[in-house]
C-alpha cells in the first residue's frame, strides 16, 4: 500500500537552533513528493517540491528538503528556526503511477513548536 | 491567500441534513480536489475533477457528491450527515491536465463542517 510516515507527531527546537521534520514514503516508483505547512484556523500552504534532479531543493521561507532515494525520504530542514515557524507540517506525495490523477497522499503531520 | 476561495467558513447542522460546499479555484487552474481533515482520519484525498469532468476518486462516501460546472468551481455535496462527517472540508486548485503531477495544488481556507 502506498502510504507516508512522518515519525514525529511533535518537534521542538529552540529558535535559531536547525530543525528536521522527518518524511519518510512507500509508494511504486519515483514520486513527486512536497511539503506543506499548515497555520492555525488556515489552509494548507505550499511549501517546495522534489520532482527531479538536485536532490536538496530550495523552497519558501528559507525551508529546504533533501531527498534520499536509497532511505525514501524527504525530511525538512531550516538552518535557523524562528517562532514564527511553529505550525502543522504535513509531507506529501504523488504517485507516478496513479494514472489520471494527481491524488496527493498526505502524511499525518507534524507539529512544530519553536521555543523563544 | 492563495487565490482559492470557499464558503461558507463554517457550518453547524444536524444528523441528517444536506449541505453543500462551495469552492472556486484560482484564476486559471482547471483542476480541483476536495479533502477531508479529521483528527482520526488526518487528511484524506475525496474526489477530483477537471475541467468539469471527474478523473479520480478516493475515500469518499456514497452519501457524499461533488461536481464542477462550467465557470470550474465546484461543489461538494454531504447527504445524510453523521457527527462522524464533522470535519475540516478542504479544495484545493492547481493547473494542468491530472496527469501532470509536478504541479502543487493550492489549498482554500477550508470549510469547518460540525454536525450535532
Amino acid at each position: 500500500a502506498q502510504s507516508v510516515a512522518q515519525p514525529e507527531d511533535q518537534v521542538n527546537v529552540a529558535e535559531g537552533n536547525p530543525l528536521t521534520v522527518k518524511c519518510t514514503y512507500s509508494v511504486s516508483g519515483n514520486p513527486y513528493l512536497f511539503w506543506y505547512v499548515q497555520y492555525p484556523n488556515r489552509g494548507l500552504q505550499f511549501l517546495l517540491k522534489y520532482i527531479t534532479g538536485d536532490n536538496l531543493v530550495k523552497g519558501s521561507y528559507g525551508f529546504e528538503a533533501e531527498f534520499n532515494k536509497s532511505q525514501t525520504s524527504f525530511h525538512l530542514k531550516k538552518p535557523s528556526a524562528l517562532v514564527s515557524d511553529s505550525a502543522l507540517y504535513f509531507c506529501a506525495v504523488r504517485p507516478l503511477r496513479g494514472g489520471a490523477t494527481n491524488k496527493l497522499i498526505f502524511g499525518t503531520g507534524t507539529l512544530l513548536a519553536v521555543q523563544p | 491567500d492563495s487565490g482559492v476561495t470557499q464558503t461558507p467558513k463554517h457550518l453547524i447542522t444536524a444528523t441528517g441534513q444536506r449541505v453543500t460546499l462551495r469552492c472556486s479555484p484560482r484564476s486559471g487552474d482547471l483542476s480541483v480536489y476536495w479533502y477531508q481533515q479529521s483528527l482520526d482520519q488526518g487528511l484524506q484525498f475525496l474526489i477530483q475533477y477537471y475541467n468539469g469532468e471527474e478523473r479520480a476518486k478516493g475515500n469518499i462516501l456514497e452519501r457524499f457528491s461533488a461536481q464542477q460546472f462550467p465557470d470550474l468551481h465546484s461543489e461538494l455535496n454531504l447527504s445524510s450527515l453523521e457527527l462522524g462527517d464533522s470535519a475540516l472540508y478542504f479544495c484545493a486548485s492547481s493547473v494542468g491536465v491530472p496527469t501532470s503531477g509536478y504541479n502543487e495544488q493550492f489549498f482554500g481556507p477550508g470549510t469547518r463542517l460540525t454536525v450535532l
